[in-house]
């Protein structure tokens, strides 16, 4: 079955840029997705179509890629910033989502 | 405003049965293509399935763990999303989220609803 690699957890400093990457076979063929999801709430879309912010999304927020990898990146981390976020994308019809990154803001 | 709001968790014995709801409104809820996603404590986020909309096709896809055993359905008369949960395992305890997903991507979540499966 196809599977999403993230980083279990990253760190990053208030102000500085955090990134978080995911790897797939092939991503680089598939449109990626990053959801942020606070604790005890609902996973909310940061990032879509691989580089594309909902309305309401902070700019900081921004979506790249690299051959299969996928990035999310935050310039000038908050400390509200400080989640789990999930990379996602489809592997014929089924949605595949990676086992997630916390992101900490020390 | 979009809201997706899911009812029907409850504690259910191996084995058992249950069917979650999902009331939509704030959009047009019989053009959408929607998906259950799930939680499991502490764990990741994982997808359970979906159901195009009726003008194309009404057709379900599933995660491989729950084939045979779940099944989506709608009622667009309703605005309601249906996960029907057949031969409940101890592995489906879950937070079970409705969402949106127009082009792939997930756009709008219900605040959730826990399923325990425990004897």
């Amino acid at each position: 079955s196809y599977e999403l690699t993230q980083p279990p957890s990253v760190s990053v400093s208030p102000g500085q840029t955090a990134g978080i990457t995911c790897s797939g076979d092939k991503l680089g063929d598939k449109y990626a997705c990053w959801y942020q999801q606070k604790p005890g709430q609902s996973p909310i879309l940061v990032i879509y179509q691989n580089s594309k912010r909902p309305s309401g999304i902070p700019e900081r927020f921004s979506g790249s890629y690299s051959g299969n990898t996928a990035t999310l990146t935050i310039s000038g981390t908050q400390a509200m910033d400080e989640a789990d976020y999930y990379c996602q994308a489809w592997d014929s019809s089924t949605a595949v989502f990676g086992g997630g990154t916390k992101l900490t803001v020390l | 405003e979009v809201q997706l709001v899911e009812s029907g968790g409850d504690l259910v014995k191996p084995g058992g049965s249950l069917r979650l709801s999902c009331v939509a409104s704030g959009f047009t809820f019989s053009n959408a293509w929607m998906s259950w996603v799930r939680q499991a404590p502490g764990k990741g986020l994982e997808w359970v399935g979906r159901i195009k909309s009726n003008t194309d096709g009404g057709t379900t896809d599933y995660a491989a763990p729950v084939k045979g055993r779940f099944t989506i359905s709608r009622d667009d008369s309703k605005n309601t999303l249906f996960l029907q949960m057949n031969s409940l395992k101890t592995e489906d305890t879950a937070v079970y989220y409705c969402t949106r997903c127009p082009w792939g991507y997930f756009d709008y979540w219900g605040q959730g609803t826990l399923v325990t499966v425990s004897s």
